[in-house]
């Protein structure tokens, strides 16, 4: 079952605007992750936060974490056409070992 | 350093027949964890080896199997395929320790398409 739930299901910006995807999740986490698909192919990694951290950055990403209300963000600033893709949070017992990822959301970006 | 490998990449079968998957994990890595992703259930869990045991299962059919090697490869085996089991494969390694540490990531490989007919 899906632990997580992401909103909205599906997004279409411009080139240059900014991306801002949310992600719930119903039990108590260790760590949160989100992660990547392009086209069906391999998920790619993109930040992992800590459940005793707020907020995280990495280069164009900013990831926000509230444990209070379950809940995550994940902000792409400036976006590109590259950065189409399926994004996933995923939330697991405490290791990468068994995540449960939420249902995604599709980012469109048009150029 | 080589990512993760995933062997074959598209694969047809019958159903009832049975499949094996390969999972070549990163260089160092012994925890390696395999999800199904499908369209209507998205992406579930199936199970992770470490060290050579099976230290976690999802919420799958006995059908659904796999086997770590002492060079940390896997393999997961489905037998009696049946329709529903058309999915995209993924396996993820893991640099964790035995005692399991908890804040690390996953890095997965580009999965094997799996298509049933």
């Amino acid at each position: 079952s899906q632990q997580g739930e992401e909103d909205p299901q599906a997004l279409s910006i411009q080139e240059g605007e900014n991306a801002t995807m949310n992600c719930s999740y119903k039990t108590s986490i260790n760590n949160l992750q989100w992660y990547r698909q392009n086209s069906g192919r391999g998920l790619v990694h993109l930040i992992l936060i800590r459940s005793n951290e707020r907020e995280k950055h990495s280069g164009r990403l900013r990831v926000t974490l509230d444990t209070s209300k379950k809940s995550s963000s994940l902000l792409i600033t400036a976006s590109r056409a590259a950065d189409t893709a399926s994004y996933f949070c995923a939330t697991g017992p405490g290791s990468a070992r068994q995540l449960t990822f939420g249902s995604g959301t599709q980012l469109t970006v048009l150029p | 350093k080589a990512g993760v490998t995933q062997t074959p990449r598209y694969l047809i079968k019958t159903r009832g027949q049975q499949v094996t998957l390969s999972c070549s994990p990163i260089s160092g890595h012994r925890s390696v964890s395999w999800y199904q992703q499908t369209p209507g259930q998205g992406l579930q869990f199936l199970f992770e080896y470490f060290s050579e045991t099976q230290r976690n299962k999802g919420n799958f059919p006995g059908r659904f199997s796999g086997r770590q090697f002492s060079n940390s490869r896997s393999e997961m085996n489905v037998s009696t395929l049946e329709l529903g089991d058309s999915a995209l494969y993924l396996c993820a390694s893991s640099l964790i320790g035995r005692q399991g540490n908890e804040n690390t990531e996953a890095f997965f490989g580009q999965g094997t398409r799996l298509t049933v007919v």
